[in-house]
């Protein structure tokens, strides 16, 4: 139980254009969803936590409108990274929680911008 | 505010061996408590976690955590490792509001000896 996917897995995306990344929790409900991007050989950085139904908060840092999150239903939250640029070039991780109070992770997604 | 500290960035041990990967932890009340391992490209898999109750967890994979509330430890033990068993181990400590949010530590890498 407690499986959370991701797709795509990879992408690689030409300088300007938008990429969206799904995140989904395959056999539970999960109230809340949250998005970490993870550089080379260092921990998690939070990004953003989002609640079914409500405005995604983000961390302080995190431009709200170039990384845009969706939590529309209780097993899907999406993230698209607006105009992305090489810098945005980094490894995604979501992850989902119910009620147990526990996060369960996506695979990640590698975004490689060109 | 909570923190999470992982004092050994790298950790080599022979297989067979016996493992202890070390955190500390901040925080003013009873935590909620994570190791998570994640392998080269993927996401975080839940090793075991600790809310309540038994001090001594056990986990996945042979895993176990001790949670010393004298010592603010909670550390990840294995009696035999596995060369299977090398990545990065992350211990996590809840953020202590309604959010679930996660602290982690900056990460132990286990590099396993044949």
């Amino acid at each position: 139980g407690a499986v959370v996917s991701q797709h795509p897995s990879w992408v690689i995306c030409k300088s300007g254009t938008s990429v969206k990344i799904e995140c989904r929790s395959l056999d539970f409900q999960a109230t809340t969803m949250f998005w970490y991007r993870q550089f080379p050989k260092q921990s998690l950085m939070l990004m953003a936590t989002s609640n079914e139904g409500s405005k995604a908060t983000y961390e302080q840092g995190v431009e709200k409108d170039k990384f845009l999150i969706n939590h529309a239903s209780l097993t899907l939250s999406t993230l698209t990274v607006t105009s992305a640029h090489p810098e945005d070039s980094s490894f995604y991780i979501c992850s989902a929680t119910g009620t147990t109070k526990t996060q369960y992770f996506g695979p990640g997604t590698r975004l490689l911008v060109l | 505010a909570q923190s999470v500290t992982q004092p050994d960035i790298h950790i080599t041990v022979s297989e067979g061996a016996s493992l202890e990967l070390r955190c500390n932890y901040s925080y003013g009340a009873t935590p909620y408590l994570f190791w998570y391992v994640q392998s080269p490209g993927q996401g975080l898999q839940l090793l075991l976690k600790y809310f309540s109750g038994d001090t001594l967890v056990q986990g996945i994979k042979g895993f176990e955590a001790e949670f010393k509330r004298s010592q603010s430890s909670f550390n990840l033990r294995k009696p035999s490792v596995h060369w299977s068993d090398a990545a990065e181990y992350f211990c996590a400590v809840g953020a202590g509001d309604s959010s679930y949010k996660l602290i982690f530590g900056s990460g132990t890498r286990l590099l396993v000896r044949p």
